[in-house]
Formats: C-alpha cells, structure tokens, sequence
C-alpha cells in the first residue's frame, strides 16, 4: 500500500467551480502536511501547509482529518490559472521523510 | 536567493555513460533530497541526507550514488546510465517543520 494516496483524476470543471480533493496517508506518525502545486514540467510548489485545525489562504481551504488520516483541499471559484497538477505531501519526523501522492490533475474550463 | 539550485538543467546520455546532477542550497537547511518523477508516478525517494556526513536509501536507490558533500551540496551520481533512469529529477532541502523546498528539476533522457 502506498504511504499517500490520491485521486490522479483528471478533475474536468468549469470557471467558477468549486472542486475538492482528497488525500488519505497510512502512517498514523505523519505530523506535517502540505499542497503542492505543480505545473506540467516545472517543480512542485507549496501552495499552503495544512494545520489541525483547518486553514484558508483566499480560495483555497485545507483541511485534516487525523482520526480518518486524510486532508482535503477546496478550491473556491476556480480560474483557468488554477489548473494544474495538486500534490499533498505528509512529512513523517522519525523518517525525516517526506511522502508525496501522486497527484491530481485539474482542469478548469472556459 | 537562489534557494536551490539543480545543474544542469537537460542532459542527453548515451546507455552506460556516467555523470553527476548537481544540488546546491543556500537556504542553511540540514536535510537535502533526490527524487525522480515518472509520468503517472509521482516523486519517488532516491537518497536523501538527514544532515551533513549522513545518506540514506529512499524508495528507488538502484543505479544510484550520492555525496553529501558539505553541508550546501548534495549530488545525485548515475554510474552506468540506462535508459530506465530517463526522468526529470527534482533536489529539495528541509529544516524544521516546513515545507520541502525544490529545485526546478533536471530533464535527463537515456538513450
């Protein structure tokens, strides 16, 4: 079973949408976690951390589960800039690792 | 602030060649990274270096070496290239409880 797992999609959806994705990780250890972003063929860039208590940076809302281990992220009126592939990560501290899904691909449509 | 820097940016090898990535930061960071990333895959753990003087084996290590040589450099060495290691692969460093940083990848292809 892989550490993190994600919907790869695609995600096909109108401007203005709102679209969420899911992430489930299977080490109860994994004390951080993150979104990436990442463009086709350019490096993965944090789009925000992701906090126990749920967090929002302008559309975007993150959200963590831990009983259920997943996080979830919300896009609010998406925009043609929005799409993009979506990477969550989770970082386990006794591995100093980080472990990435493999990603969810979003399309948003004129 | 280059944060991390990855040399070169596109490399062509022939089968069984040999050469060096090259990753440096300037972030201070204690721990650097090497993944590659396959279409549909994902990034997969090559090596990583907790600190400077420490490697470690990640998801996918065979074919691969690496060298930690200070504590700002990390270098990814393919000994005898095959053309299973065509991929783009990514440097990041970390320290503390943030977000992994990234290079913008090397574009290596095997022929």
């Amino acid at each position: 079973r892989k550490e993190v797992e994600q919907d790869p999609g695609p995600f096909n959806v109108p401007e203005g949408a709102t679209v969420a994705f899911n992430c489930t990780y299977s080490n109860s250890a994994s004390q951080s976690f993150f979104w990436y972003r990442q463009d086709c063929r350019k490096e993965p860039k944090l789009l925000m951390s992701v906090y126990s208590s749920g967090n929002e940076d302008g559309r975007f809302t993150a959200q963590l589960n831990r009983a259920s281990q997943y996080i979830s992220l919300l896009i609010r009126d998406s925009k043609l800039s929005d799409s993009a592939t979506y990477l969550c990560a989770v970082f386990v501290y006794n591995f100093n690792k980080f472990y990435f899904g493999s990603g969810t691909k979003l399309n948003v449509k004129p | 602030n280059a944060g991390v820097t990855q040399t070169p940016k596109f490399q062509v090898l022939k089968t069984g060649q040999s050469m060096t990535l090259q990753c440096a930061q300037d972030m201070n960071h204690n721990s650097m990274y090497w993944y590659r990333q396959d279409p549909g895959m994902g990034l997969r753990l090559i090596y990583y270096s907790a600190s400077e003087g420490t490697t470690d084996k990640g998801e996918v290590p065979n074919g691969y070496n690496v060298s930690r040589l200070n504590k700002r450099e990390f270098s990814l060495r393919l000994e005898s290239a095959a053309p299973s290691q065509t991929s783009v692969y990514f440097c990041a460093s970390y320290e503390g409880n943030q977000p992994q940083h990234f290079g913008d990848g090397t574009r290596l292809s095997i022929l």
